[in-house]
């Protein structure tokens, strides 16, 4: 079974801090990987994805992510934080041949202080 | 923009009703999965369909149920509502059904009272 854990559901960050989400999974298989934000109301946007290519994956917004099997983790990171990036980031995996059956972590609030 | 709409956007329902969202999938997009997000947690599957044929199913009991069309626009339909169906119930569709991308649309608030 697979599964995905997001450590702490809330992180707050100083405007032009690092951003860390941590991320980590649990797959029999070769996971598929992604991170998507909500923002209040929306639905969900695709910020980056890992699908067995490249452990170092480059998003949009500036967000990047390293999968790194020994660890099983897959954490966001984005160098310099900006007011826009206060959302709830999900992490989620699934399986390599099941396409967008995603099983999702509960989430972590971002919040950015000026 | 995902060109994935919703509608409604808001609905409120008595428990013991039926209700049934919608969804238009992304143009060319001919999977639709279909997932329940409730406040402060993460999406949970639903189900998904390919082609108009359900392909995989989540931990949700069969009063969730759904249907695809043709031009592979779904619904989503929830018999005997319980105050525990509380959600945002986001629709997400896909070029195939492997394919790794899925484009979300604003979700449906649906509020059971």
């Amino acid at each position: 079974a697979q599964s995905v854990t997001q450590l702490g559901s809330h992180v707050s960050v100083s405007e032009g801090a690092l951003v860390l989400l941590r991320c980590n999974y649990s797959s029999s298989v070769p996971p598929y990987l992604f991170w998507y934000v909500q923002y209040p109301n929306q639905g969900l946007q695709l910020l980056l994805k890992y699908t067995s290519a490249a452990t170092l994956v480059k998003g949009i917004n500036g967000f990047e992510a390293e999968f790194k099997k020994s660890e099983t983790s897959f954490h966001l990171t984005k160098p310099s934080a900006h007011m826009s990036d206060a959302a709830e980031y999900f992490c989620a995996v699934s399986r390599g041949n099941q396409g967008g059956k995603l099983i999702f972590g509960q989430g972590t609030e971002l919040s950015v202080k000026p | 923009e995902t060109g994935v709409t919703q509608s409604p956007t808001h609905l409120i329902k008595t428990r013991g009703q039926q209700v049934t969202l919608r969804c238009s999938s992304q143009s060319g997009h001919n999977t639709v999965s279909w997932y329940q997000q409730a406040l402060g947690q993460g999406p949970q599957f639903i189900f998904q369909y390919y082609r108009e044929e359900e392909n995989g199913r989540g931990n949700f009991p069969p009063r969730f149920s759904g249907l695809q069309f043709p031009n592979y626009s779904s619904e989503l339909n929830v018999n005997a509502l319980e105050l525990d169906d509380s959600a945002l119930y986001l629709c997400a569709s896909s070029l195939e059904y492997l394919e790794t991308e899925a484009f979300f649309g604003q979700g449906t608030r649906l509020t059971v009272v």
